[in-house]
C-alpha cells in the first residue's frame, strides 16, 4: 500500500525557520515526483510545486519560489518542505501528494494518486 | 500561470440527485485534468484524472467529461459521503493550478 506519513503540528513564532517532513513508503520512492500543496484556513488547494528524489530536480509555483526550499533524502524516503523565516502568512496546512505520471506520445499527463495526511503550520508572535 | 475556475462555489442537492460541476481553464489544456474531493479535516483524494479515468476504488456514479477548456464532473444518484468540497486541477502545464472549489451541501 502507498503511504505518505507527515511530520506533526508545528507552532512558531515569525523570523523562525522550520522544516517538515514527508515519508513515502509501498512505492519505489526515486521514481516518483513529490508535490507540496498548501491550504490557507478556510480556503482552497495551492500547488507549491514538486521535487523529484531520484535527482532532487525541483519546480517551484512563482507564488513560492524564493520563499521555501524543497528537498529529499532518498535514502530514507523522505521529502523536506522547509522556510527559513516564517511569517503570519505562512499559517496553513501543507500536504504532500504522490505524482503518478504517463506519458502519451505527446506529452506526459499526471496526476495525484496519494496524499499525506497534512501538517498543520501555525506562526504567531 | 493557467487560471482554472469552477462554478458554481456552492451547491445545495439531495441524496439522489444528480449534480454536475463545471471548470474552465483560462486557456486550452487538453485533456489534462484531474478532479478531487475533500472533506472536512482530510486530505484531498483524487476522483477523475485525465479528464475521464476514475481512480481506483471510486464508484461508477461519478464521470468526467470534456476537452480544452470546458470540463464537468457529474455525480449521479448523490449518496450522503457524496457531500464535501470538490477541486480540479489542470496538469497541462506547470504551475498546476487547481479550481477554488466547489462545496456540495445537502439541502
Amino acid at each position: 500500500e502507498v503511504q505518505l506519513v507527515q511530520s506533526g503540528a508545528e507552532v512558531k513564532k515569525p523570523g523562525e525557520s522550520l522544516k517538515i517532513s514527508c515519508k513515502g513508503s509501498g512505492y519505489n520512492f526515486t521514481n516518483y515526483w513529490i508535490a507540496w500543496v498548501r491550504q490557507m484556513p478556510g480556503k482552497g488547494l495551492e500547488w507549491m510545486g514538486i521535487i523529484y528524489p531520484g535527482d532532487s530536480d525541483t519546480k517551484y509555483g512563482p507564488s513560492f519560489q524564493g520563499r521555501v526550499t524543497f528537498s529529499a533524502d532518498k535514502s530514507i524516503s523522505t521529502a523536506y518542505l522547509q522556510w527559513s523565516s516564517l511569517q503570519a502568512s505562512d499559517t496553513a496546512i501543507f500536504y504532500c501528494a504522490r505524482q503518478t505520471d504517463y506519458s502519451s506520445s505527446s506529452r506526459t499527463i499526471n496526476w495525484f494518486d496519494s496524499w499525506g495526511q497534512g501538517t498543520l503550520v501555525t506562526v504567531s508572535s | 500561470d493557467i487560471q482554472m475556475t469552477q462554478s458554481p462555489s456552492s451547491l445545495s442537492a439531495s441524496v439522489g440527485d444528480r449534480v454536475t460541476f463545471t471548470c474552465r481553464a483560462s486557456q486550452s489544456i487538453s485533456k489534462y485534468l484531474n478532479w478531487y474531493q475533500q472533506k472536512p479535516g482530510k486530505a484531498p483524494k483524487l476522483l477523475i484524472y485525465a479528464t475521464f479515468s476514475l481512480q481506483n476504488g471510486v464508484p461508477s456514479r461519478l464521470s468526467g467529461s470534456g476537452s480544452g477548456t470546458d470540463f464537468t464532473l457529474t455525480i449521479t444518484s448523490l449518496q450522503p459521503e457524496d457531500f464535501a468540497t470538490y477541486y480540479c486541477q489542470q496538469s497541462y502545464s506547470t504551475p498546476y493550478t487547481f479550481g477554488q472549489g466547489t462545496k456540495l451541501e445537502i439541502k
